[in-house]
Formats: C-alpha cells, structure tokens, sequence
C-alpha cells in the first residue's frame, strides 16, 4: 500500500497569503495525484487531478505540481472560503490511498 | 446534472452488517466511463477509501476491509449498494458513495453528502 504524507498538519495563514502544502509518497506514483478540499460537514470537493490540472470550475488560483514522490498544492492568494481541510489522494496502485489531510485555517 | 445520495440505518448495532445504498440520480450507472466506489471517514478524522465498482459488476475492495465488505450494483434501479459485516466501534464513521471517471480525470468526482454511520449497542 503506498502511503501519503502531508505536511504541515496545520497551517495558519490570513487571507491574502501564499499556500504551499506538501504530499510525500512511499513510492512513485507517477503523475497520478488528486487534492480535495473539504469544508466541515460537507464531502470533499476535487480541485486538482493528475498532479497538475484543476478540475472543472476552479479558480486559477488553485495550482499543483510535482511527481514521482513529491507534490506541492499552491493557493495563490487566499480567499475566506479557501479555508478548510485538503487530502492528497493516489490512483498509481490499489488501495487508492489518501493523506491524513491538512488543515488550512484562518491566522 | 449527476447526483449521488447515501441512505441506510444510522445506527448499527456491533457485529452486526452495516448496509448502505447509493442512489444516481441525473445520469446512468451503466454508463462504461465510470466506477462507483465507496470512502469512509471517521469522526475527526482522514479518508479512507472502501472499494469500487464497475457496472458489469466487478469489483475492487481496500484489502484491509476485504474479508468484510461486499459491493454490489443494481442497474435497474440505477443504485450500488455497500454491506460490511462484523461491524464494531471503529467502523463508526461517515460514509460516502462517489463517483470515478475511468478517463480525463479518474479522479472523485462527484460525491454524495455523506451519511453518519454509528456502530453501537
């Protein structure tokens, strides 16, 4: 099974910022890495598939990158409603696996 | 557009079989683009996908459910189902059907709202 790392767990940061959260794989996964977000009481939302491609209807501040073992999802400039919790997730190999999430919350 | 709702028992008691069904509204089942899959999430906690499947009926499970977990679809009614026996406190969760594209995207991309499972006596 491969496992992904988030980092930081927690990141505090005010509106206007700069994002930057990091997904760390056990082993490659090629491209083939999704970030959702989440907002409390709702179901994830994808933003990103594939590493590097938003999905249909976000904004362009939402950017991914990376590969192999290493990906960085980046929000330009935050807005109020960016602030939730984001999952890295796989689909190189079964089980499709996700991070442990992390929590983007309002400095 | 394409719409996904969970319903089930919100209550389980333990050992028993946790069953839940998944209803596609807005677009077929049958359609040979998708898989439909099961995610759990546990109170406060990260997600973790259950198994997966495919129209004609295949299917693909998390190995670490595998013993107890049966997916199953119901093309007439537009509807899978999931079941997960032998149940107790840490199956406590809530649970979520979605849908998986098996091209452009091949993530989740249409996820149903969720419903709270509680495993309790």
């Amino acid at each position: 099974e491969i496992v992904l790392t988030q980092s930081p767990a927690t990141l505090s940061l005010s509106p206007g910022e700069r994002a930057t959260l990091s997904c760390r794989a056990s082993q490659s996964v090629s491209s083939y890495l999704a970030w959702y977000q989440q907002k409390p009481g709702q179901a994830p939302r994808l933003l990103i598939y594939d590493a590097s491609n938003r999905a249909t209807g976000i904004p362009a501040r939402f950017s991914g990158s990376g590969s192999g073992t290493d990906f960085t999802l980046t929000i330009s400039s935050l807005e109020p409603e960016d602030f939730a919790v984001y999952y890295c997730q796989q689909r190189s190999n079964w089980p499709k696996t996700f991070g442990q999430g992390t929590k983007l919350e309002i400095k | 557009q394409l719409q996904l709702q969970e319903s089930g028992p919100g209550l389980v008691k333990p050992s028993e079989t946790l069953s839940l069904t998944c209803t596609v509204s807005g677009g077929s089942i049958s359609s040979s683009s998708y898989y439909w899959g099961w995610i759990r999430q546990p109170p406060g906690k990260g997600l973790e996908w259950i198994g997966s499947i495919y129209y004609s009926g295949s299917t693909y499970y998390n190995p670490s459910l595998k013993s107890r977990v049966t997916i199953s679809v119901d093309t007439s009614k537009n509807q899978f189902s999931l079941k997960l026996s032998s149940v107790t406190a840490a199956d406590t969760a809530v649970y979520y059907c979605a849908r998986r594209t098996i091209t452009g995207t091949q993530a989740f991309d249409i996820w149903g709202q969720g419903t709270m499972v509680t495993v309790s006596s």
